[in-house]
């Protein structure tokens, strides 16, 4: 199984500040036949189900808003939040989907200080 | 798009659970449908997925044997069942649509269903 790490675990974050929160996986997850990197980012809301905040690395899903920035490749991955607002506080999990079993970091919990 | 799943579970060890998913507001056999658990202040793990047109199934191999997902395309309905429970069993099970074909990006969750295993 693919494993993903993230740091930090826990962010205190203050509001308008920029926050940034590290992604690593055990193997690559460049797909070098169509070249795409199977990496995504989800956020889970306190009391809330996970939602999807980036896919394949970089791209925002609907209604995400710009401040959301992911980036990185092969196995080492990064999503910043430009400038932090309050709703933005929850855990956030990276994901792998290159292979089953598909597989999630340990998760990052920002707050707010 | 709506994905409701059905109420809380208390069982014992070494019983079944059978949580179901309901699917509303597309067409249910051109979309996958994950399944993903959470213990207690755990993460995010990836159980399987089912094809409703068809019902295939992937399972992840941990789980192999012990998980079997159907679905009843005339109820639009996903179900997961868990046999042999142990009380490492006990999360939020949640249901989640697969945005396109085979992506396996989730676009769509359910609210979850805790199951709470316990003698």
């Amino acid at each position: 199984d693919i494993v993903m790490t993230q740091t930090p675990l826990s962010l205190p974050v203050t509001p308008g500040e920029p926050a940034s929160i590290s992604c690593k996986s055990s193997q690559s997850l460049l797909d070098s036949g169509d070249g795409n990197t199977y990496l995504d980012w989800y956020l889970q809301k306190p009391g809330q189900s996970p939602q999807l905040l980036v896919y394949s690395l970089s791209y925002r899903a609907s209604g995400v808003p710009d401040r959301f920035t992911g980036s990185g490749s092969g196995t080492d991955f990064t999503l910043k939040i430009s400038r932090v607002e309050a709703e933005d506080v929850g855990v956030y999990y990276c994901m792998q989907r290159i292979d089953f079993p598909l597989t999630f970091g340990p998760g990052t919990r920002v707050e707010i200080k | 798009v709506q994905l409701v799943q059905s109420g809380a579970e208390v069982k014992k060890p070494g019983a079944s659970v059978k949580v179901s998913c309901t699917a509303s507001g597309y067409t249910f056999t051109n979309y996958y449908i994950h399944w993903v658990r959470q213990a207690p202040g755990q993460g995010l793990e990836w159980m399987g997925i089912i094809i409703p047109s068809g019902g295939s199934t992937t399972y992840a191999q941990r789980l192999k044997g012990r998980v079997t997902l159907t679905r009843d395309t005339s109820a639009t309905t996903v179900y997961m069942e868990l046999s042999s429970l142990r009380s490492e069993d006990t999360a939020v099970y949640y249901c989640a649509r697969d945005r396109g074909g085979d992506e396996n990006i989730f676009d769509y969750w359910g609210q979850g269903t805790l199951v709470t295993v316990s003698s």
